[in-house]
């Protein structure tokens, strides 16, 4: 079946250091959704890719969507302590609604 | 508008025993979504409606798990005598399904404890 893959499963920074999460999918996707979940939290929306090689900034966080749109990535540039959470990529499985998230990346920021 | 919210936030339950949560979604959204998330994984998606149809079951849904969403606003999961693998976060989503997005916006979640 459709899969989603996140790489790296976990990653430690000293704050000030840059971070990337990678995202790929088994499938084509038409669009790829980004969730932030905070320790103890729920996801919560940060963005969602849409064309082929899309780019989009938000602050520090840079999302991309790959050519193909079977991968993308999460750049954060200069983490802070409060950029710590679990990052999920997400993209809807074929002709339904539900949503087929990866495995998530754990960031956690050392001051 | 407040968000997605579910009841009750906590639930610890004895083995064998009924549960249901209740998941109020944000108003006017027509879609609204069930997953479950264990600790370490990314949500799995359970069931969704949309308005008052449910549209899809995961299998993993077995015959113990029931939703219900009867006016297309406010949706129950219940889940009949309970099983310790059916410990996990329960978490409810919605969104404003159209041709161009279906951006879901995620609920508190419920925690379901079976002893």
């Amino acid at each position: 079946g459709q899969q989603v893959m996140q790489i790296p499963q976990y990653q430690h920074v000293q704050e000030g250091e840059d971070f990337t999460t990678y995202c790929n999918s088994s499938t084509t996707l038409s669009n790829i959704q980004w969730y932030k979940q905070r320790p103890g939290g729920h996801p919560v929306f940060l963005i969602q890719l849409v064309k082929s090689g899309e780019v989009k900034k938000q602050k520090r966080l840079t999302f991309q969507f790959g050519e193909a749109k079977k991968n993308s990535s999460l750049h954060i540039t200069a983490t802070q302590t409060t950029d710590v959470g679990t990052y999920f990529c997400a993209g809807p499985a074929s002709n339904t609604g539900k949503l087929i998230f990866g495995q998530g990346t754990t960031l956690q920021v050392k001051p | 508008d407040t968000g997605v919210s579910q009841n009750p936030r906590h639930k610890i339950t004895k083995r064998g025993q009924n549960v249901t949560f209740r998941c109020d979604p944000i108003s006017e959204h027509n879609r609204l979504y069930w997953y479950r998330q264990t600790l370490g994984q990314g949500p799995e998606f359970l069931t969704y409606f949309q308005n008052e149809a449910q549209l899809e079951k995961s299998r993993l849904l077995s015959d113990r798990f029931s939703a219900e969403r009867p006016k297309g606003s406010f949706s129950t999961l219940e889940i009949q005598r309970t099983e310790q693998g059916d410990s996990a976060m329960y978490l409810c989503a919605s969104s404003l399904f159209s041709d161009l997005t279906d951006t879901q916006y995620f609920g508190p979640g419920t925690r379901l404890t079976v002893l």
